[in-house]
């Protein structure tokens, strides 16, 4: 149980446009989904928490109308790059939280295999 | 706030032990968790520990948590090359669902 996916994998775009990154909890229903972003041999920076139904919160720093995150049902949250540049490159990654995970743990955050984003 | 530290880098030869440690400040957090990164993947939970524990133990893994100290190790017994990796410690924020992470400890095998 608890498995988390993130589509696509890896994605090179042309400066100025905009990316989607999807997040989907396979077998459990994601009450909370987390997006954050990974700089080489960096940790993890959250950007921002996102509740079902609600909008997101962002972490200082991190400009919600760059970074639209929608969280529109129990197992799907999006997040758009908008207008991506070249410093939006980053290995990006979502992890999810919910109520009866079977096999997990309940409230623990489990994460997606990320998504590398290349902004020429 | 809320931090966690850890050492950058561990090496140690395959088959012995190795330790990876981590502090933290946060004295009401609830939950003490241990991540695994492999190269351009994303996080996998390997163990986690309840603030009330001392110590749990998983196969290969063992975890101590000094709550005193507010420190909290991993222990990987008979290292294999398999388990090369970045491993990060992380604590539950009391207040929220939020998880604070390390830096993460870069653990490398030598032959």
């Amino acid at each position: 149980g608890a498995v988390v996916s993130q589509h696509p994998s890896r994605v090179i775009c042309k400066s100025g446009t905009s990316v989607k990154i999807e997040c989907r909890s396979l077998d459990f229903q994601a009450t909370t989904m987390f997006w954050y972003r990974q700089f080489p041999k960096q940790s993890l920076m959250l950007m921002a928490t996102s509740n079902e139904g609600s909008k997101a919160t962002y972490e200082q720093g991190v400009e919600k109308d760059k970074f639209l995150i929608n969280h529109a049902s129990l197992t799907l949250s999006t997040l758009t790059v908008t207008s991506a540049h070249p410093e939006d490159s980053s290995f990006y990654i979502c992890s999810a939280s919910g109520t009866l995970v079977r096999g997990g743990v309940s409230d623990t955050q489990y994460f997606g295999p990320g998504t590398r984003l290349t902004v020429l | 706030g809320e931090d966690v530290e850890q050492s950058l880098f561990l090496s140690v030869r395959e088959g012995d032990s190795s330790v990876i440690n981590c502090t933290y400040t946060d004295s009401s957090s609830t939950y003490l968790y241990w991540y695994k990164q492999e190269p351009g993947a994303g996080l996998q939970l390997l163990t986690y520990i309840f603030s009330n524990m001392d110590m749990k133990q998983d196969q290969r893994l063992t975890v101590l948590l000094n709550k005193k100290d507010k420190h909290l190790s991993l222990r990987i017994a008979d290292t294999q090359t398999g388990d090369s990796a970045i491993y990060f410690c992380a604590e539950r924020d009391s207040s929220a669902s939020k998880i604070i992470f390390g830096s993460g400890t870069r653990l490398s095998i030598r032959p």
